[in-house]
């Protein structure tokens, strides 16, 4: 069964800084990747998604994530952080069963300091 | 079009009470999703529908029932109400099952006391 690891439970940077959240995943066959955002009282939003090709995949906000088959991970960066992605960012797994399920990461929170 | 709506936003029962989430899609999904979100613990499906008349288990099935008599409708109900309940629970859709994109609504946010 596929699985999803984000190691890093708390993260804090600085308004303007960059950032990089981790993903690890454990799938057998060709994974397809999500990254969701959770922002204060809010509903999940799907930030990018990759299913193949391109490596590296833009998504809303200007984040971006790049797929790493050695590395069987699909981190998330921003290049300059803004006070307004204070949120929670799940990493999830999509299984190619005929549900198509989704599998979800424990997700990190970053604190944005001013 | 307001996309996926929860109801209610909050609750507060006491152990041994019953109540019924709902959650609405006006998307004409086929799929629907219920999760319990707990800290440190992610997203746990609690059960899912394919479509109208339809549910099977999740993750964390126990405790819980559901139902898709409409389409548009998928009811999560607690029968007999726990303390280990107390989580925020998201409804979430999607079009079929040649997508993966799921669509999430607000949340509600249950204690049980």
């Amino acid at each position: 069964a596929q699985s999803v690891t984000q190691p890093d439970i708390h993260i804090t940077v600085s308004e303007g800084a960059s950032l990089e959240l981790r993903c690890n995943y454990s799938y057998g066959a060709t994974p397809y990747l999500f990254w969701y955002v959770q922002s204060p009282g809010q509903g999940l939003q799907l930030l990018l998604k990759y299913f193949s090709g391109d490596t590296l995949v833009q998504g809303i906000k200007g984040f971006e994530a790049e797929f790493k088959r050695s590395q069987s991970s699909f981190n998330l960066r921003k290049p300059s952080v803004h006070w307004s992605d204070a949120a929670e960012y799940f990493c999830a797994v999509g299984s190619s069963g005929s549900a198509r399920q989704l599998t979800f990461g424990s997700g990190t929170q970053l604190t944005v300091l001013p | 079009n307001a996309g996926v709506t929860q109801t209610p936003k909050f609750r507060v029962l006491k152990t041994g009470q019953s109540m019924t989430l709902l959650c609405a899609q006006d998307m004409n999904h086929e799929y629907m999703y219920w999760y319990r979100q707990d800290p440190g613990m992610g997203l746990r499906l609690i059960h899912y529908s394919v479509g109208e008349g339809t549910t099977a288990k999740g993750e964390v099935p126990d405790g819980y029932n559901v139902s898709r008599l409409k389409k548009q409708n998928f009811l999560l109900g607690l029968e007999s109400a726990a303390p280990s309940q107390t989580s925020v629970y998201f409804c979430a859709s999607k079009a079929s099952s040649h997508t993966y994109e799921q669509y999430f609504g607000p949340g509600t946010r249950l204690t049980v006391t």
